[in-house]
């Protein structure tokens, strides 16, 4: 199995901020990663795929980096409707797997 | 405009099958790289893949859970079933169906189902 490792588990944010997010695969995954946001109540939501490609429709603040075994989510100016929970899932392996989830709260 | 529905029973008894339906509309089966998936949340929050099926018959199963899951399609009728045997009290949570988008490895899940919450209890 391939592991993800995501870190933090949970940050505070004032709105304007920048946050960073990071998913540390277990070996090499190339850059098959895709990052969901997900709010209580609502299903998650696309926000990138290919780990730095930006689903359409989606704020430009949003953006992913990636070097080896290291994708990177970056918010540029926090908005009060990004305060939810950031998913990593990787589809190297056929047996996909999500990182453990990191929440975003208002700080 | 692609959308997906999950539907089934919100209460089941430990030991019982759970059964969910996936209906969607939008895309086919008929389409090469066509693949619907399913994922659930937690209680705690965490999000868990549990299985995919694709155009051409091929699926994919969570391996902790392989022996407990079966995917199957309805091409025609545009649906997607997966059932989990033996339930526990661990299963309940939030099932989601979702489009599986891409090709090979280069895939995600986009667009997804609301949801149904699915209780294990007695």
């Amino acid at each position: 199995d391939i592991q993800m490792t995501q870190s933090p588990a949970s940050l505070s944010a004032s709105l304007g901020d920048t946050v960073t997010i990071t998913c540390r695969a277990s070996q090499n995954i190339d850059n098959y990663l895709s990052w969901y946001q997900k709010k209580s109540g609502s299903p998650p939501r696309l926000l990138i795929f290919t780990a730095s490609r930006l689903q359409p429709g989606v704020p430009s603040r949003f953006s992913g980096t990636w070097s080896r075994t290291e994708f990177t989510l970056t918010i540029t100016g926090v908005q009060p409707e990004d305060f939810a929970t950031y998913f990593c899932l990787q589809s190297y392996s056929f047996d996909l797997t999500f990182g453990q989830g990191t929440r975003l709260d208002i700080k | 405009q692609i959308t997906l529905k999950e539907s089934g029973p919100t209460l089941v008894r430990p030991t019982q099958t759970l059964t969910l339906t996936c209906s969607f509309s939008g895309f086919s089966f008929y389409t090469t790289g066509v693949g619907v998936g399913w994922v659930r949340e937690t209680p705690g929050k965490a999000l868990e893949w549990l299985a995919v099926i694709y155009w051409d018959g091929n699926e994919r199963y969570n391996p902790s859970l392989e022996n407990r899951l079966t995917i199957t399609k309805d091409t025609s009728r545009k649906q997607v079933v997966l059932t989990v045997t033996n339930v526990e009290s661990a299963d309940t949570g939030t099932y989601f169906c979702a489009q599986r988008l891409g090709m090979g490895r280069r895939n995600w899940f986009d667009p997804w189902g609301e949801g149904i919450l699915v209780t294990i209890s007695s």
